[in-house]
This record gives structure tokens, C-alpha cells and sequence, in this order.
């Protein structure tokens, strides 16, 4: 099993549509978690950290399930902008690095 | 507040040159990794530190090398360029383990 794995996509969706990834982690220990967006040959951005309470930040809504191994991201009211590709990071313990996810690409057409 | 900066942005290599990317933080961070990004292959790990004189291999280490004799810069040398290595390369890092890290711009390379 991958250590961290997401859905490829595309996701296509319409201007103002609610969609949402979730990206399965295979390491118990893992410790924090991370989505990072990364637009088209540019660097991976920091989009937000997610707690076990879950959190969210305006339209984004992060969420982990320690039971089940997978943590997901809820975007709500998608705009054009938010185009990209989305990026699950995961750090385990034991572990100096973080793993990545090959990214979710969402595609937000008018 | 520069972040993370990677010099060169572009290069282009022939096969059997060497040379260094550059990279360096002014954030204090602990943590300094590289990473090659290839088409449908996500990140792969290349070297990181943890601390200033501390490296250690990563998921790619073949072909390249690595010191970190300051806590800001983080040097990634190419011994010997082949065209497998022509990639995007990405510097990042972060203040401790469990901490968001950070990317920057990018070094596109090809390798002829």
C-alpha cells in the first residue's frame, strides 16, 4: 500500500460547486497533515494544516479520521481560481520527512 | 521576508557537466530538503538536513550531493548531468518536524 494516496482526477466542476478530496494515509504513527495547492509550474503553497478537530478556513474545510487513515478537504463555492492541483502531506513519527501524495487536480469551469 | 530562493530559475546542461543549485532561507529553519517533480511521478525526495552539518538521503539520492554548513543555505550538486535528471527542482523547508514546510520557486533543468 502507498504510504499516501489520492485520487488523480480531474475534477471537473462548475463555478460555485462543492467538491471535495480525501487522501488515505497507510502509517498509523503519522503525526500532522497537512494540504498544499501547487498551480501549474509553480511551487507548492501551504493551503492549510488540518487538526484532529477539524478546521476550516473561509471556504475550506479540512477534516481527519485518525480511525480510518484518510483526511479530506471540502471546498465550498468553488471559484475559477481555485484550479490547481491539491497536494496531501502527511509527516510520520520516527520519520524527518514529510510524504506527499501525487495531488488531486480540480478543474473549475464557468 | 525573502523565504525560500533557488537560483538558478532555468538551466540547461550537457550530459557529463556538473553544477550546483542554489538554495537558501532566511526564515531559521531547521529542516532543509530537495525534491525533483517529474510528469505523473509527484515529489520525490532527493536529500535533506536537519540541521546545519547533518544531511541524509532521501527516496533519489543517485547523481547528486548535498552540505549544509549554514542553517541557511542548502547547495544541491549535480556530479555528473544525465538526461534523466532534467526535471523541476524544488528547495523547501521548515522549522521542526511536525511543522508546515516551505517551497521555493523552483529550478527547471534540462539535461542535453
Amino acid at each position: 500500500r502507498k504510504e499516501v494516496e489520492q485520487d488523480p482526477g480531474p475534477f471537473n466542476v462548475p463555478e460555485g460547486a462543492t467538491v471535495a478530496f480525501n487522501c488515505t494515509y497507510s502509517n498509523s504513527a503519522s503525526q500532522s497533515f497537512f494540504w498544499y495547492r501547487q498551480d501549474c509550474r509553480k511551487e507548492p503553497k501551504l493551503l492549510m494544516s488540518v487538526y484532529s478537530s477539524g478546521n476550516e478556513d473561509g471556504r475550506f474545510t479540512a477534516q481527519l479520521n485518525r480511525a480510518s487513515q484518510y483526511i479530506s478537504l471540502l471546498i465550498r463555492d468553488s471559484k475559477l481560481s481555485d484550479s490547481a492541483t491539491y497536494l496531501c502531506v502527511v509527516n510520520s513519527a520516527g520519520y524527518s520527512t514529510l510524504t506527499f501524495g501525487k495531488g488531486t487536480m480540480l478543474l473549475v469551469s464557468p | 521576508n525573502a523565504g525560500v530562493t533557488q537560483t538558478p530559475k532555468f538551466q540547461v546542461l550537457k550530459t557529463g557537466q556538473s553544477m550546483t543549485l542554489q538554495c537558501a532561507q532566511d526564515m531559521n529553519h531547521e529542516y532543509m530538503s530537495w525534491y525533483r517533480q517529474d510528469p505523473g511521478m509527484g515529489l520525490r525526495l532527493i536529500h535533506y538536513s536537519v540541521g546545519a552539518g547533518i544531511t541524509d538521503q532521501g527516496e533519489v539520492p543517485n547523481g547528486y550531493n548535498v552540505s549544509r554548513s549554514t542553517t541557511e543555505d542548502f547547495p544541491l550538486r549535480l556530479l555528473s548531468a544525465a538526461p534523466s535528471q532534467t526535471s523541476v527542482y524544488f528547495c523547501a523547508s521548515r522549522r521542526g518536524k511536525t511543522y508546515e514546510q516551505y517551497f521555493g520557486p523552483g529550478t527547471r533543468l534540462t539535461v542535453t
